[in-house]
């Protein structure tokens, strides 16, 4: 298995209140992502990161943030979360070159009330 | 509008006998397609591949077949087997170097005994 974990892996909140998730890699990869997986749509990025302090937006980026500060964290920071943000969030990592596959964690589930 | 199409929601087959997993796409750019497994609770499993230069490649059980004219590929599982039983998602990226997915909507595997 690809060495990442994602933290925490089931939260509950309300409305309105700050939330960040975390994944960690011990591959030292260079790209690092962010989905959401919601019934009827499959997986959709959300953003992702080309390198330390390089990140850019995925197709539903709106509401969230992220940050990577180190090679081996990225954070998804949702600043107010809505109901609409309920999901399950998974990190997937890849390495440079032709042919590299994504990797994904086991995911996080977020439940906004 | 939904780039990469899985139209069948859920497909029940055999143990033993042929999956045939079906995905259209519509982006003439894409060049790269990938196959993930999920199991419930469980991130995106790498599957196999197909570069865009190619219209087979196999691996073990799994063979998956590019129709560049038609914009279609499949996968098929030969034998089938209960442990098969799980959700594959067909994606698609422009290249290798630029390595944003996306996703189809995913198919779930019944593979009965």
């Amino acid at each position: 298995d690809a060495g990442i974990t994602q933290s925490p892996r089931h939260k509950v909140t309300e409305t309105g209140t700050p939330v960040t998730l975390r994944c960690h890699q011990t591959e030292n990869h260079r790209y690092m992502y962010w989905y959401r997986q919601d019934p009827g749509h499959g997986l959709r990025l959300i953003h992702y990161s080309y390198g330390v302090k390089d990140t850019d937006k995925g197709e539903v980026s709106d509401g969230y943030s992220v940050s990577r500060s180190k090679t081996e964290d990225f954070l998804l920071t949702l600043e107010s979360a809505t109901s609409s943000q309920t999901s399950v969030y998974f990190c997937a990592i890849s390495g440079i070159g032709n042919n590299q596959p994504q990797h994904f964690g086991d995911g996080t589930r977020l439940s906004i009330l | 509008d939904q780039q990469v199409k899985q139209n069948s929601p859920s497909l029940s087959v055999q143990e033993g006998r042929i999956s045939i997993l079906n995905c259209d796409y519509t982006n003439s750019m894409f060049d790269y397609f990938l196959w993930y497994k999920k199991y419930p609770a469980e991130g995106p499993t790498f599957l196999i591949s197909i570069s865009s230069i190619k219209d087979k490649n196999e691996d073990g059980r799994f063979t998956v077949f590019l129709n560049k004219s038609a914009k279609h590929l499949s996968l098929h599982i030969v034998p089938s087997q209960p442990g098969d039983s799980a959700v594959y998602f067909c994606a698609a990226q422009v290249s290798p170097a630029n390595s944003k997915l996306t996703f189809g909507k995913g198919i779930t595997l019944s593979v009965r005994p």
